[in-house]
């Protein structure tokens, strides 16, 4: 049964840190990644898409990374900004299960 | 485009009852999944369904059930209503090709079910 883990569960940072979240899974037979984020109450907005032949994706200030060998992601956030100020949550397909997601918050 | 959409926004039903929750995907998408969000944790999987057909389940009772339609959108019924259903259930589409290659998935903005 694969398992999905994010640490930290939350992290605070001051405006303008470079910070990388951390998402590991156990079984590597996974399709792709999704990187996603999530504001308090809404819907789920995609972030990166990184399939399982892929080793990183890359989309303005974020830049994910996969490597399934070692079953980790990570997520590069530069330049962080307030408005990054939200729970960032991977997950992995074969069935779609997500880890319990990193609590951002950047302060001006 | 037209994003994914979710009706009713907000819902307040009492234990025992039923209730059906709607979904319109993403213009061209084929696939359409379910996720429950209990508070503080990430979603989690109900199922999905594939051209009208359920492509897989995750841990719910058969309580849960669903349908796709020709036009790929969907329905999530929960019968029985338990107090611990009260969640943001959340539903994403996706375009599969013909060779089950998977897809980005977008999320609607959810409908958020209390359960009295």
């Amino acid at each position: 049964k694969q398992e999905v883990t994010q640490i930290p569960a939350a992290l605070s940072v001051p405006e303008g840190e470079n910070l990388v979240l951390n998402c590991s899974f156990t079984d590597s037979a996974i399709y792709n990644l999704q990187w996603f984020r999530q504001d308090p109450g809404k819907g789920l907005t995609s972030l990166l898409l990184i399939q399982s032949s892929q080793r990183e994706q890359t989309s303005g200030r974020l830049n994910a990374s996969l490597d399934k060998s070692s079953g980790r992601s990570t997520l590069y956030i530069a330049a962080s900004q307030p408005g990054d100020s939200a729970t960032y949550l991977c997950a992995v397909q074969t069935d779609m299960r997500f880890g319990a997601g990193t609590r951002l918050t950047v302060k001006p | 485009e037209t994003g994914v959409t979710q009706s009713p926004t907000h819902l307040i039903k009492t234990r025992g009852q039923q209730v059906t929750l709607r979904c319109s995907s993403q213009s061209g998408h084929n696939t359409v999944s379910w996720y429950q969000q209990a508070l503080g944790q990430g979603p989690q999987f109900i199922f999905q369904y594939y051209r009208e057909e359920e492509n897989g389940r995750g841990n719910f009772p058969p309580r849960f059930s669903g349908l796709q339609f020709p036009n790929y959108s969907s329905e999530l019924n929960v019968n029985a209503l338990e107090l611990d259903d009260s969640a943001l259930y959340l539903c994403a589409s996706s375009l599969v090709g013909s060779g089950r290659t998977y897809n980005e998935q977008f999320f609607g903005p959810g409908t958020r079910l209390t359960v009295l």
